[in-house]
């Protein structure tokens, strides 16, 4: 039983191009993350949500949207995608107090633009 | 966010001990010790975490100096599977919600 999924794991697309990436936690945790990673393997915060509320929003280009349909799920939209968009997305949770207790990251999504 | 200091990369045995250690000259009072580990085309693992005391679960102990401005994480026993990129981060739990990844420490496990 998966404690955080990301879908998809791989995905290959043009730029220019719209796409998102969808996360689920079944940990009853009530706040979700989303990381990047580069090709330089630097892990940087991109987004956090507490109960469906943007509490962290780092200098991220408009382009991308994150979604909270509810606790449990955070997704990520991109829009116009462009080649330095291509990396590993992390999607994370964790209760609100993450100096006392752990999180829980997912697999990744694998995001290339071609 | 308080920073940390770890080397880059660490080799050891299969077997053997492994001490990794980590800076925090500028940790604050209510800022928690964390360390996770990412093994290849993984994502993060959490590993351990303290505050003042030593700790120690089934992965690893974790050796908090009494200042608190440094701490080791030891694996006990180390495996050809613990070969991955561990990362020591402090985090205030008092703070913004999030956990900032450093450089980490590469460890590669010979056999």
């Amino acid at each position: 039983d998966t404690a955080v999924s990301q879908t998809p794991k791989y995905l290959v697309t043009q730029m220019g191009n719209d796409k998102s990436i969808k996360c689920e936690q079944n940990l009853g945790h009530d706040t979700m993350y989303w990381y990047k990673q580069d090709s330089k393997k630097f892990l940087k915060i991109m987004f956090s949500y507490n109960n469906k509320e943007l509490i962290i929003n780092e200098t991220v280009p408009n382009r991308f949207s994150p979604k909270s349909p509810d606790k449990a799920h955070l997704n990520l939209h991109i829009n116009s995608l462009e080649l330095g968009d291509s990396a590993v997305y992390f999607c994370a949770s964790s209760n609100r107090q993450v100096g006392r207790t752990e999180a829980f990251f997912g697999q990744g999504t694998r995001l290339t633009v071609v | 966010d308080a920073k940390t200091t770890q080397p880059n990369s660490m080799e050891s045995n299969e077997e053997e001990p492994v001490h990794l250690p980590c800076n925090h000259s500028t940790i604050s009072g209510t800022d928690y010790i964390h360390w996770y580990r990412q093994l290849p085309s993984q994502g993060p693992e959490y590993v351990i975490h303290g505050l003042t005391s030593n700790v120690n679960n089934r992965m690893a102990s974790l050796a908090i100096a009494e200042d608190r401005k440094s701490s080791t994480l030891i694996l006990h026993r180390a495996t050809l599977r613990d070969a991955a990129v561990y990362y020591c981060i402090l985090r205030d739990v008092a703070g913004a919600q999030k956990l900032v990844f450093g450089q980490g420490t590469r460890l590669t496990i010979n056999p």
